[in-house]
């Protein structure tokens, strides 16, 4: 596609329930972050992939936390049983991967945990 | 550990009024500063990046500049499709390759 594409764009979810999160690259960036924006915060990192590998997971808050990559595409971040402070926006980037890469990003999916 | 400072948290300009952003930052080995744009409810729309101090970039009505210890952005009469809230990142040297942000300055420009 022409952008980062990320679904859903909004998830209300009840505390305790698990969520996916979907991010769909830009076609033939090899690189994908993902990185979550609270109220009042700044861009929090969270987990970086190279193709299907996952080198730099130092941002997942905890271990109810993971994402994978499949196909050096498309991406998934799980949220298990969820809590209120996991409300946020999270976005997702993609970069060509090159030395001096330039991170594109989506328009974010908007979590509400009751 | 790596920091990005923004000021001013929220800044009101009268349309055609110039003005600076500033980013401050501590990095351990700086491989790139990044400005991006962001308005509501969409995601960050890249700007500029910056590799080196000195070096300076331009688009429209903006321009980012570079030292070692800070960044700015200056905005040459603004009109009020301005309007958004200006982040800045670092790329911290070594193996990472997040990007660590800055809280970002909202910054209104009123007709």
């Amino acid at each position: 596609g022409a952008g980062v594409s990320q679904s859903p764009s909004n998830k209300v979810t009840e505390k305790g329930k698990d969520v996916e999160l979907r991010c769909d690259p830009i076609s033939g960036h090899t690189a994908l972050y993902w990185y979550r924006q609270s109220l009042g915060q700044g861009l929090e990192f969270l987990i970086y992939f190279q193709g299907n590998s996952a080198p730099d997971k130092s941002g997942l808050p905890s271990d109810r936390f993971s994402a994978e990559r499949t196909g050096g595409s498309v991406s998934t971040l799980t949220i298990q049983r969820t809590q209120q402070e996991d409300s946020a926006v999270y976005l997702c980037a993609s970069s060509l991967g090159s030395a001096k890469n330039i991170q594109y990003f989506g328009a974010g999916t908007r979590l509400s945990v009751l | 550990e790596d920091q990005v400072t923004q000021s001013p948290e929220a800044l009101r300009l009268q349309e055609g009024e110039s003005s600076s952003l500033n980013c401050s930052y501590t990095v351990s080995g700086l491989r790139g500063l990044f400005w991006y744009r962001q308005d509501p409810g969409k995601g960050p729309e890249f700007l500029f990046t910056l590799y080196s101090a000195g070096e300076e970039k331009e688009k429209e009505r903006l321009k980012a500049t570079l030292t070692k210890k800070e960044s700015f952005l200056h905005i040459t009469a603004p009109k009020p499709e301005d309007s958004a809230t200006y982040l800045c990142a670092v790329r911290p040297g070594g193996g990472a390759d997040g990007l660590t942000f800055g809280k970002g300055t909202h910054l209104i420009i009123q007709p």
